[in-house]
């Protein structure tokens, strides 16, 4: 069994400061975690994504996220939030090393950057 | 072109009728799966295929059906539409021994009145 929590639904910043969305998740299995962002009126698009290789993950436009097994936690992080980052967050745990195959996604975090 | 297509990409329909939503991949992946996103709730699992033979139901394939007519197609589809089916949905392919990514189409968005 799997599940991914967002702790937070809505997030608000002010363009420059930095970005903080919390995603908690339990998996019976070694898990596969990714983040996915989602524009308005546009599909997903992956952000990066933790495989068992480096805890400390660097995705795109500026974001990393790190995995910690013993806080069961893979938060995502950005130093300096911009304008374009505004858009839907969603943290996702995956079984895909078993026969399940499937991946679970949490609630999606809204993330509004202020000029 | 995108990778992977969804048509169409919205409708609006009427109760009762019965609605077919497709997707096409040029990716070569071998699972498909068909999302359904409403706001609050996340993405949540329809349906989902590893292989032209193989079809799994997801967490909400309750007045859902595929067709899994290639590897490069799978249909979605809504025997008798309801306004609760009103939603957003996604196609999304994998490859097996890959990290379990998804690709997304654009969405297709549908309204049952």
């Amino acid at each position: 069994a799997q599940s991914v929590t967002q702790l937070d639904s809505h997030v608000s910043v002010s363009e420059g400061t930095p970005v903080l969305l919390r995603c908690n998740y339990s998996s019976s299995y070694s898990p596969s975690l990714f983040w996915y962002v989602q524009h308005p009126n546009k599909g997903l698009q992956l952000l990066l994504k933790y495989t068992s290789a480096a805890t400390l993950v660097k995705g795109i436009n500026g974001f990393e996220a790190e995995f910690k097994k013993s806080e069961t936690s893979f938060h995502l992080t950005k130093p300096s939030a911009h304008m374009s980052d505004a858009a839907e967050y969603f943290c996702v745990v995956s079984s895909y090393n078993t026969n399940a195959g499937k991946s679970t996604f949490g609630d999606g975090t809204t993330l509004t950057v202020k000029p | 072109d995108a990778d992977v297509t969804q048509t169409p990409r919205n409708r609006i329909t009427k109760t009762g009728k019965r609605i077919m939503l497709e997707c096409s991949q040029t990716k070569g992946h071998d699972r498909m799966y068909w999302y359904r996103q409403d706001p609050g709730l996340g993405l949540r699992l329809i349906y989902y295929s590893f292989d032209v033979k193989d079809i799994n139901k997801g967490e909400i394939s309750d007045g859902y059906s595929v067709s899994r007519q290639a590897q490069a197609k799978f249909s979605l589809s809504l025997e008798s539409a309801i306004p609760n089916q009103t939603a957003l949905y996604f196609c999304a392919t994998a490859l097996s021994g890959d990290t379990g990514e998804l690709f997304f189409g654009e969405g297709s968005r549908l309204t049952v009145l």
